[in-house]
């Protein structure tokens, strides 16, 4: 069974402070999501990442995938009060079907 | 490109009811997901369809909830006789197929289970 972890679960920081969110797993996955979510809505994507060691950066927001395809991080640079959400991390694993295995999330707090 | 929609987005209901949920996935997009999201959970994947075959369905989906997709375009999701335990938020998402990995989700149906 392929899972995903991720750390921390919670994040509670100031406006204007760096952070870093962990997707971790034993299992290789062919590509990997990074979602944010807003309570009561559906996910929206942040980034795809399908090459192992590759860096994507959306603004003050940058995405690595392992070198070896088992994990992934997000680093969000000066945070601010918008950028408060449920961070996903999700993997396309092994099957034909593409599903995805959901991290648990990782809910961020910036206060201003 | 309108996106994927859900309806209704908010559903409360009593015990013992049934339910049915509607997703209309992004024009073109043959590969079609249901998740299911508790509160403070990441969503876990519930059935899959390709075009009008359901082609996957999770453990998680038992024998009181069918899925069905008859023209491969929109997606209805039933839960019978609905529990407690199937309070939580009902994702769809919606995917082009062939190589694009990337899966977009509709805002979400949230039911209530009293």
């Amino acid at each position: 069974t392929q899972l995903l972890e991720q750390s921390p679960q919670f994040l509670s920081i100031q406006e204007g402070e760096n952070l870093t969110v962990y997707c971790n797993s034993s299992s290789v996955f062919s590509s990997l999501q990074w979602y944010r979510q807003e309570p009561g809505e559906g996910p929206v994507l942040l980034v795809t990442v399908v090459t192992g060691g590759e860096v994507k950066k959306l603004k003050r927001l940058t995405f690595q995938f392992g070198d070896a395809r088992k994990d992934s991080s997000l680093h969000i640079t000066a945070a601010q009060p918008g950028d408060t959400g449920l961070y996903l991390c999700a993997g396309g694993g092994s099957s034909n079907t593409g599903k995805l295995i959901f991290g648990q999330g990782t809910t961020l707090q910036v206060k201003p | 490109d309108t996106g994927v929609s859900q309806d209704p987005r908010h559903k409360i209901t009593k015990r013992g009811q049934n339910v049915t949920f509607r997703c209309d996935p992004i024009s073109e997009h043959n590969r079609l997901y249901w998740y299911r999201q508790t509160l403070g959970q990441g969503p876990e994947f519930l059935t899959y369809f390709q075009n009008e075959a359901q082609l996957e369905k999770s453990r998680l989906l038992s024998d009181r909830f069918s899925a069905e997709r008859p023209k491969g375009s929109f997606s209805t999701l039933e839960i019978q006789r609905t529990e407690q335990g199937d309070s939580a938020m009902y994702l769809c998402a919606s995917n082009p197929g062939g190589l694009v990995k990337t899966q977009y989700f509709g805002p979400g149906t949230r039911l209530l289970v009293l």
